[in-house]
């Protein structure tokens, strides 16, 4: 079963506009969320996190917020920039061991 | 400073043998941890070291698949009898700590095409 799940495998934005990427998950044990990004042919970079006992975390142009009764995370992205253009992965996390990662969200920033 | 790296970044192999995927971590990093990626998913967990010992192997998806760090430094993940589902990219990552915020440092893979 998908315990994480990004269920939009791709957006589009324009330049300066606010990007938007949701995630949902299904164990209620996670205790940290985290973003990465992906370029082709490189590994995730860790773009921000959020403990599990936080509804929001703020990093520059970067926020996650977390809804744990719904079980929903969303990460902003304002404004967005050309170079925002990745895969954007969710990830979950119990007592610091292994990453549960949803599909990824294909961003694409238009100039 | 130097981040994780792979090697080799890219692995064509025949149906039935055996390959090692190499992993260097970065210097200091106690947990390391094996990935597997398909086309159009997210990474999914193999194995994770604490050290030397293996903390957790409950994402090898068979005998075929084994993993070390005998040193507590430099991981090898080795696959037998390789098979065309096999066909993946394989990332290593390594972190500072277990515990708290798992921020996992990620290489850049190694994509292994099984014939």
């Amino acid at each position: 079963d998908q315990q994480v799940k990004q269920n939009s495998p791709s957006l589009s934005v324009q330049e300066g506009r606010i990007s938007i990427l949701n995630c949902d998950y299904t164990n209620s044990m996670f205790d940290y969320f985290l973003w990465y990004k992906k370029y082709p042919a490189e590994g995730p970079t860790f773009l921000i996190s959020i403990s599990s006992i936080k509804d929001k975390n703020e990093d520059g142009r970067f926020t996650v917020f977390l809804n744990k009764s719904a079980k929903h995370l969303s990460l902003h992205i304002v404004p967005s920039q050309p170079g925002d253009s990745a895969v954007y992965f969710c990830a979950a996390s119990v007592l610091g061991g292994k990453l549960i990662f949803g599909q990824g969200t294909e961003l694409s920033v238009k100039p | 400073g130097a981040g994780v790296s792979q090697t080799p970044s890219n692995k064509v192999t025949e149906k039935g043998k055996y390959v090692e995927l190499r992993c260097d971590p970065i210097s200091g990093h106690t947990a390391l941890y094996w990935y597997r990626q398909s086309l159009g998913q997210g990474p999914e967990f193999l194995i994770y070291f604490q050290g030397t010992g293996a903390a957790d192997d409950s994402g090898l998806p068979n005998d075929r698949f084994f993993a070390v760090r005998p040193e507590g430094s430099v991981s090898t993940l080795k696959i037998q009898r390789t098979e065309r589902g096999d066909s993946a990219v394989y990332l290593c990552a390594s972190s500072p700590r277990t515990s708290g915020i798992n921020e996992q440092f990620f290489g850049p893979g190694t994509r292994l095409t099984v014939l």
